[in-house]
């Protein structure tokens, strides 16, 4: 267990809906990092935040967004689904973001959008 | 800019055979490099990490990796494999700015009994 909640743990849902996914970064780290996996791009870095702050952005589309609240906890949001969303939201955490830090994962949230 | 390649896809080992799988990477600075591994339908596991000091580093579950600079590459190896270690394993690289970590294609370890 990396002490990275996420949830849900599944989820379906057609198109042209919205979702939000939520995760609960390991105790006492400050930085949330979103990543994409799907069979055909692999694991791809969506976005990156840092105790509130928006510090670094990866391939994330416009119609998604995510945000890092007060308590640290942090929820991406996915709207106007296509069924090439379809794909396993990891988040991962460390303490700082910045130099030798490690990055530990969550178990991931696996969308489905038919 | 940063890439990762591991060159293997699919690796298949017979159970109790060494394993070796390889990691490339590109980075002007020196990297910090990580091995995770993801069995079927679970999240990513850290298997080991480089930051600095002894290239050789060891990890979790009998696996150890080395950095070796001047071929740009960071191989995960195994003495013996267990057939509970049939898995996908991504190799990635981060850097000093804290920047979201870069991922290989990943390989897929199969172990044959």
């Amino acid at each position: 267990d990396s002490g990275v909640t996420q949830t849900p743990k599944h989820l379906i849902t057609a198109t042209g809906q919205r979702v939000t996914l939520r995760c609960s970064p390991r105790s006492g780290d400050l930085s949330v990092y979103w990543y994409q996996q799907s069979l055909d791009q692999g694991l791809q870095f969506l976005i990156q935040y840092y105790n509130g702050e928006e510090r670094a952005k990866g391939n994330i589309l416009e119609r998604f967004s995510a945000q890092q609240f007060p308590d640290l906890h942090s929820e991406l949001n996915l709207s106007s689904l296509e069924l090439g969303d379809s794909a396993l939201y990891f988040c991962a955490s460390s303490y700082t973001g910045k130099g030798a830090n490690t990055i530990y994962f969550g178990e991931g949230s696996w969308l489905t959008v038919v | 800019a940063q890439s990762v390649t591991q060159p293997d896809i699919h690796i298949t080992v017979s159970e109790g055979a060494s394993l070796e799988l390889r990691c490339n990477y590109s980075y002007g600075a020196t990297p910090y490099l990580f091995w995770y591994v993801q069995s079927p339908g679970q999240g990513l596991q850290l298997l080991l990490k480089y930051f600095s000091g002894d290239t050789l580093v060891q990890g979790i579950k009998g696996f150890e990796a080395e950095f070796k600079r001047s071929q740009s590459s960071f191989n995960l190896r195994k003495p013996s494999v267990h057939w509970s270690d049939a898995a996908e394993y991504f190799c990635a690289v981060g850097n000093q700015a804290g920047t979201a970590l870069i991922f290989g294609k990943g390989t897929t370890l199969s172990v044959s009994s």
